[in-house]
C-alpha cells in the first residue's frame, strides 16, 4: 500500500535550520512528485513547494525562495525538505503529499502524517 | 499568485442538512479545482479532484461542481463524521497551488 512517513518532532532556535524526510513505499517513486504543505497552528495550509524525483527539479513558492530546499534519495525512496533561518512563525506541522502529476490532473491523493516543527528560543 | 476564496469561513448544521460550501479563483482555472477534507491532528484527506471526479472511497453524499472562477462542493446529507473543515486547492497553476483559508463545518 502506498505510504509516505516522514520523520519525527524537532525542536529548533531562530536562525537555525530544520530538515525533515519523507520515505516513499508502494508505488513507483519516480513516477510522482512530492510537495510540501505547511500548517501552522490554528492556520490553513501553505503550499510550499515540490520536488519531481525523475530528475530531482525543484519549484519553490516565492515566499520560501532562498531558504527552503528540497532533495531526494532514490536509493531509500527518501524526500527530504529543509528550512533554513527558522522563525518563530515557521512553527507549523509540516506534510509531505504525492502528486500523480503524469495523470494530466494534480491533486495529492497520499499524505504523509506531519512532522511538527516548533521554532523556539 | 492565484487566490482562492472560500465561503463561508464557518458554517453550522445538523445531520441531515444539504451543505454547500463555495470556492472562488481570482482567476480562470478552468476545471483545476481540488477539495479536501481535514480533521483535528490528521493530514488533509482528498475528497474530490479536477472539479467533480470523486476520490476512491469517498461516499457519494459529496459531490462538486463549477469551471473557470466558481466551483461548489456540496455536501447531500451531513453525517457525523463529516464535521470538519474543508479546503479547495487550485493546481491550474501546476506545479505551484494555492489553496483557499478552509471552511469549518461545525455541528449546530
Amino acid at each position: 500500500q502506498v505510504q509516505l512517513v516522514q520523520s519525527g518532532a524537532e525542536v529548533k532556535k531562530p536562525g537555525a535550520s530544520v530538515k525533515v524526510s519523507c520515505k516513499a513505499s508502494g508505488y513507483s517513486f519516480s513516477s510522482y512528485s512530492i510537495h510540501w504543505v505547511r500548517q501552522a497552528p490554528g492556520q490553513g495550509l501553505e503550499w510550499m513547494g515540490m520536488i519531481n524525483p525523475r530528475g530531482g527539479s525543484t519549484t519553490y513558492a516565492q515566499k520560501f525562495q532562498g531558504r527552503l530546499t528540497m532533495t531526494r534519495d532514490t536509493s531509500t525512496t527518501t524526500v527530504y525538505m529543509e528550512l533554513r533561518s527558522l522563525r518563530f512563525e515557521d512553527t507549523a506541522v509540516y506534510y509531505c503529499a504525492r502528486d500523480p502529476y503524469g495523470s494530466g490532473w494534480y491533486f495529492f491523493d497520499y499524505w504523509g502524517q506531519g512532522t511538527l516543527v516548533i521554532v523556539s528560543s | 499568485d492565484i487566490r482562492m476564496t472560500q465561503s463561508p469561513s464557518s458554517l453550522s448544521a445538523v445531520v441531515g442538512d444539504r451543505v454547500t460550501i463555495t470556492c472562488r479563483a481570482s482567476r480562470d482555472i478552468s476545471t483545476y479545482l481540488n477539495w479536501y477534507q481535514q480533521k483535528p491532528g490528521k493530514a488533509p484527506r482528498l475528497l474530490i479532484y479536477a472539479t467533480s471526479y470523486l476520490q476512491d472511497e469517498v461516499p457519494s453524499r459529496f459531490s462538486g461542481s463549477g469551471s473557470a472562477t466558481d466551483f461548489t462542493l456540496t455536501i447531500s446529507s451531513l453525517q457525523p463524521e463529516d464535521f470538519a473543515t474543508y479546503y479547495c486547492q487550485q493546481t491550474y497553476s501546476a506545479p505551484m497551488y494555492t489553496f483557499g483559508l478552509g471552511t469549518k463545518l461545525e455541528i449546530k
